[in-house]
């Protein structure tokens, strides 16, 4: 079955540290990978997005994640957190089946960023 | 380009009244989609349209109707509304490329009492 784990419910970190909201998959074949991120009372933003190519993708905001096959995962990371990061983070795989390439979404990562 | 547009922001119906919800894209966009958000259940896909004339079921079709007559619309249809659709409806479109990202509208809170 075609499915995404975000594994955190709620991710807090320090303004100025390092953060990781972590995203593993399960798809058929090689995966399309997405991050969006939701401010409150917004609709989703597109973040980054791996297709083919480099491992490690880079993004809006200062934002990269790491696509590692072996271990069918995602993660986002920023290197410096910052209070206006603190949103909803949410990722998804293009289902492949049947060429209708509907996202699937895993149930969000609320991050917490605090002063 | 607006991008992704829907109408209206906020509703409130009752239990057995109809509504639709409109979507409109300006990106000439294939492929539209409407889901909905629900606490602790991330994004859930209603319905589908691959292009004018065409749609299909998604995870969570039952008591919702599409229709897709051209390109830029796509309106989703509540025929009686309950309790159990109370939930925040986003509408996203992208072009016929798999590769390519889908961009979403800013959604519609729905309440049905």
């Amino acid at each position: 079955a075609q499915s995404v784990a975000q594994p955190e419910d709620q991710v807090n970190v320090a303004e100025g540290n390092p953060l990781t909201v972590k995203c593993t998959y399960s798809v058929s074949g090689n995966p399309y990978l997405f991050w969006y991120v939701q401010y409150p009372n917004r609709g989703l933003q597109f973040l980054l997005k791996y297709i083919t190519g480099d491992n490690l993708v880079k993004g809006s905001y200062g934002f990269e994640a790491e696509f590692n096959k072996s271990q069918t995962s995602f993660h986002l990371k920023k290197p410096s957190a910052l209070v206006s990061d603190s949103a909803l983070y949410f990722c998804a795989v293009r289902d492949m089946r049947r060429n209708t390439g509907k996202l699937i979404f895993g149930q969000g990562t609320t991050l917490q960023v605090k002063p | 380009n607006a991008g992704v547009t829907q109408t209206p922001k906020f509703q409130v119906l009752k239990t057995g009244q109809s509504m639709t919800l409109q979507c409109a894209q300006d990106m000439n966009h294939e492929y539209m989609s409407w889901y909905r958000q629900d606490p602790g259940m991330g994004l859930r896909l209603i319905h589908y349209s691959v292009g004018a004339g065409i749609t299909d079921q998604g995870e969570v079709p039952n008591g919702y109707n599409v229709s897709r007559s051209t390109t830029e619309d796509f309106p989703l249809r509540l025929l009686s509304a309950a309790p159990s659709q109370t939930s925040v409806y986003f509408c996203a479109s992208r072009s016929g490329q798999l590769r390519d990202t889908q961009y979403f509208g800013p959604g519609t809170r729905l309440t049905v009492l």
